[in-house]
């Protein structure tokens, strides 16, 4: 079965730092491009950016670029989405999706609860 | 890169069709066959129902469907059932080499 599993919940202060991942199984992780996705609570989506793990070759939106960094380790099947110096409108669940080439994006990981509150 | 416009919300009784639009420009829905539509209940991750404008998944009923016509792509849920009562959402491959995700429509089983 093809899955994604995202770290936990995570609860964070304005100004930490911070690292989620999205473990990939079932499939070939660097044959598959790995999207990130915000939803803000009680809205809808928003494409953040792209990594192609078997190269590390990232595209992100104009509306993220240079707010987060997307990363892979090909070794662990693993893709990252970090943050330097987070604000409280980071607040948001993520979630990571494969994508084959231009297909559509699936599956889903289960979904990141980020929380930054003083 | 603005969001792709649905409606808010569109409702049927069991048994309607209804259809859902999806409206861009030239540099997203309309430049290319890449639209894609997902079905999100809540507290749940996106499901793909939809991809390149009208290919369903593997799984996923053939009550759903999907077109397009110039800037503006369309789903269509057949046979309404209670179960179809979600958000939805499309997407589309755009021209800068990114994409974006229309502002979803709850769609309501009366």
């Amino acid at each position: 079965e093809v899955q994604l599993v995202q770290s936990g919940a995570e609860v964070k202060k304005p100004g930490e730092s911070l690292r989620i991942s999205c473990k990939g199984s079932g499939y070939s992780f660097t044959s598959y491009w790995i999207s990130w996705v915000r939803q803000m609570p009680g809205k809808g989506l928003e494409w953040m950016g792209r990594i192609d793990p078997s190269d590390s070759y990232t595209n992100y939106s104009p509306s993220f670029q240079g707010h987060v960094t997307i990363s892979a380790d090909k070794s662990i099947s693993t893709a990252y989405l970090q943050w330097s110096s987070l604000k409280a409108s980071d607040t948001a669940m993520y979630y990571c999706a494969r994508q084959g080439g231009e297909k559509g994006f699936d599956p889903w990981g289960q979904g990141t609860l980020v929380t930054v509150s003083s | 890169q603005s969001a792709l416009t649905q409606p808010a919300s569109v409702s049927g009784s069991p048994g309607q069709s209804i259809t859902i639009s999806c409206t861009g420009t030239s540099s997203d829905v309309g430049g290319y066959n890449y639209v894609s539509w997902y079905q999100q209940h809540p507290g749940k991750a996106p499901k793909l129902m939809i991809y390149d404008v009208s290919n369903r998944p593997s799984g996923v009923s053939n009550r759903f469907s999907g077109s397009k016509s110039g800037n503006t792509a369309s789903l269509t849920i057949s046979g309404l059932q209670a179960e179809d009562e979600a958000d939805y959402y499309c997407s589309s491959y755009t021209s800068s080499s990114s994409y974006v995700f229309g502002t979803g429509t709850k769609v309501t089983v009366l």
